[in-house]
């Protein structure tokens, strides 16, 4: 099965603030990456899809990248609304869609 | 609008069964895939399973298999999962959720979750 990590685990950072979470997949998955925001007791909103896609009605200071085993979400500048925590996601393969551990970004 | 709605939350004994429903709207519900993912408390996400609604077709977790059985009813647009031989650590929130339209695998509307809760 495809293994993902995230990094860091957490984070604590600041209103405006531009925040950076990296990904990594255990082989290659193409950009079948996925991103997702999850609030405590909400279920996760898709934030982005096929590594770099913004999903309809999320903000464009959301935005991803990255291809093969390496992946990055970028928050360009923090809001209040953004303290949750976010997910990576592989859906190369489509007998297992693994998700990473989680990054949590609370407030400074 | 599109979205899931899922039963209500659920109290098992060890080595029970549950059966949570995820009643689909506002789309054709024969064109996306479902899958279900749980969270147990404090924990991360785990994908558990995916079915096609227009035939039926399903992939599970390996850890799962042979516990766990997913399957729709598209008279009512209604996805099931259904899990045997409940554990303790089974305990969780169980989520389902449809298919991106552009990337299966991608899950983009949610259900609301359902609480699972195993205790004797």
């Amino acid at each position: 099965d495809i293994q993902m990590t995230q990094s860091p685990s957490s984070l604590s950072a600041s209103v405006g603030d531009r925040v950076t979470i990296t990904c990594r997949a255990s082989q290659s998955i193409s950009s079948y990456l996925n991103w997702y925001q999850q609030k405590p007791g909400k279920a996760p909103k898709l934030l982005i899809y096929a590594a770099s896609s913004l999903q309809s009605g999320v903000p464009s200071r959301f935005s991803g990248s990255g291809s093969g085993t390496d992946f990055t979400l970028t928050i360009s500048s923090l809001q209040p609304e953004d303290f949750a925590t976010y997910y990576c996601q592989q859906s190369y393969s489509t007998e297992v869609f693994t998700f990473g551990p989680g990054t949590k970004v609370d407030i400074k | 609008q599109v979205q899931l709605v899922q039963s209500g939350a659920e109290v098992k004994k060890p080595g029970a069964s549950v059966k949570v429903s995820c009643k689909a709207s506002g789309y054709t519900f024969t064109s996306y895939g479902i899958s279900w993912v749980r969270q147990a408390p404090g924990q991360g996400l785990e994908w558990m399973g995916w079915i096609s609604a227009y035939n039926g077709n399903t992939n599970y977790a390996q850890k799962l298999q042979g516990r766990v059985t997913m399957t729709t009813d598209t008279s009512t647009s209604t996805a099931y999962m259904e899990l045997r031989s409940l554990r303790s650590d089974d305990t969780a929130v169980y989520y389902c959720a449809r298919d991106h339209g552009r990337i299966v695998g991608a899950f983009d509307i949610w259900g609301q979750g359902t609480m699972v809760t195993v205790s004797s």
